[in-house]
């Protein structure tokens, strides 16, 4: 089966700096990878997500970059604020098949 | 559009009692997740459905755990009898139907189960 790793599992920013997450899948046959925020105490939230015919996705201040022969992908999101404190975690998956997640990264934005 | 619905929002049991979380994915959705999240084991697939067909159960713990969707718009999970090391947030999240790749899932606001 898929294995997801992400990293770091812990990131501290200064507001306004970048924060940057790393993903690495197993499964070449993996076609979709969705990021998900999760605020204390909620439930997980799509924020962005990208398929594998494409490199980059970009909305806003989050950017999502696909590297399908190295297998990784990240999240990046520029111009931090505290709000985007929270834990994320990125997935892999393929058509009709589970969504293997990652171990999730906590990141915490410092005013 | 009112999202993955869940009840209850918080149960607190006793060891050895029967416990049914309850589910009802968004509309139009076809496929249906439980997944359970600690602090230890991050977030866990227990089982999925897809057109209320159980497709992957190889996460259920053991045997006192079990799942259903009687039809599109309901599922349980229940746990008979529980135990303390159950304790934890239970998710149920839906999908619509998807092409050649998945569609996301759409998580509901869980269930956080506390065994004593």
């Amino acid at each position: 089966g898929e294995n997801v790793e992400q990293h770091p599992s812990t990131l501290s920013v200064q507001e306004g700096d970048s924060a940057v997450i790393k993903c690495t899948y197993s499964d070449s046959a993996s076609n979709y990878f969705p990021w998900y925020k999760q605020e204390l105490g909620k439930r997980p939230q799509l924020i962005i997500d990208i398929r594998s015919n494409v490199g980059e996705k970009k909305d806003q201040r989050i950017a999502v970059t696909l590297n399908k022969t190295a297998k990784h992908f990240s999240l990046h999101i520029t111009e931090t604020q505290p709000e985007d404190s929270a834990v994320y975690f990125c997935a892999a998956s393929k058509a009709g098949n589970q969504f293997y997640f990652g171990t999730g990264t906590s990141l915490t934005v410092i005013p | 559009d009112a999202g993955v619905i869940q009840s209850p929002r918080h149960e607190v049991t006793e060891m050895g009692q029967e416990v049914t979380l309850r589910c009802k994915p968004i509309s139009g959705h076809n496929s249906l997740f439980w997944y359970r999240q600690t602090m230890m084991r991050g977030l866990e697939l227990l089982i999925y459905f897809n057109n209320n067909v159980p497709i992957d159960d190889s996460g259920m713990p053991e045997d006192r755990f079990s799942a259903k969707m009687p039809n599109a718009s309901f599922s349980t999970l229940k746990i008979q009898p529980s135990e303390p090391r159950d304790s934890a947030v239970y998710f149920c999240a839906s999908s619509p139907p998807q092409s050649s790749y998945n569609s996301p899932l759409h998580f509901g606001n869980g269930t956080r189960l506390t065994v004593t």
